[in-house]
């Protein structure tokens, strides 16, 4: 099926460790988009790729890093997982309407 | 700057009854608008949206929005609420003229709706 795929589904880190989560799209957008999503605070952008070579800081980019590989590919890095960042991370991809991914759902004791 | 509000953490409406979820809207032009749901576990599937036309717009699952440019509003609405509707819903906002290729949504905070039986 079309879509975004994220992988992986859950994971579960200790502080310091570092991973890294995968997306990838094959509808062929442009833009893709990382978001993490808490409680209360909805969802929040932590980094994007407007198209293939590029990528930019969103709202929240503390903590993270990101590569956009080719155009079906963009991957969000933890280099050294804090609590604070035991989240659930959506990836999403987009020429116009977001198509959304199902979602990682991270904990970091 | 853009930003979306959803002034209303929960909304509970009995079956039957007509439901609507809250958004008010800022954006520096004109508005690009969304509506998405977001059920238990689950990414967010899309809704409907608001590009240009008619202020009334119809989307998935019976639901549709009303575009109030001058109360900067796009309140989600449904005739008949049923319970399979309970689920997280969140309104976005792009502006037209956010350029670089790129169509950065900036999400409201979601609002939790329960249908009671």
């Amino acid at each position: 099926n079309a879509g975004v795929t994220q992988t992986p589904k859950f994971q579960v880190l200790k502080t310091g460790q570092s991973m890294t989560l995968q997306c990838a799209q094959d509808m062929n957008h442009n833009s893709m988009y990382w978001y993490r999503q808490d409680p209360g605070m909805g969802l929040r952008l932590i980094y994007y790729s407007a198209s293939e070579g590029t990528t930019d800081k969103g709202e929240v980019p503390n903590g993270y890093n990101v590569s956009r590989l080719n155009k079906r590919e963009f991957s969000l890095r933890l280099e050294s997982a804090a609590p604070s960042q035991t989240s659930v991370y959506f990836c999403a991809s987009s020429n116009y309407g977001y198509t959304f991914g199902s979602g990682t759902r991270l904990t970091v004791v | 700057a853009q930003s979306v509000a959803q002034p209303e953490d929960q909304v509970n409406v009995a079956e039957g009854n007509p439901l609507t979820v809250k958004c008010t809207y800022s954006v520096s032009g004109n508005p690009y608008l969304f509506w998405y749901v977001q059920y238990p576990n689950r990414g967010l599937q899309f809704l409907l949206k608001y590009i240009t036309g008619d202020n009334l717009v119809k989307g998935s699952y019976g639901f549709e929005a009303e575009f109030n440019k001058s109360q900067t509003s796009f309140h989600l609405k449904k005739p008949s609420a049923l319970v399979s509707d309970s689920a997280l819903y969140f309104c976005a906002v792009r502006d037209v003229n956010s350029g670089a290729g790129s169509y950065q949504l900036t999400f409201g905070k979601g609002t939790k709706l329960s249908v009671i039986p």
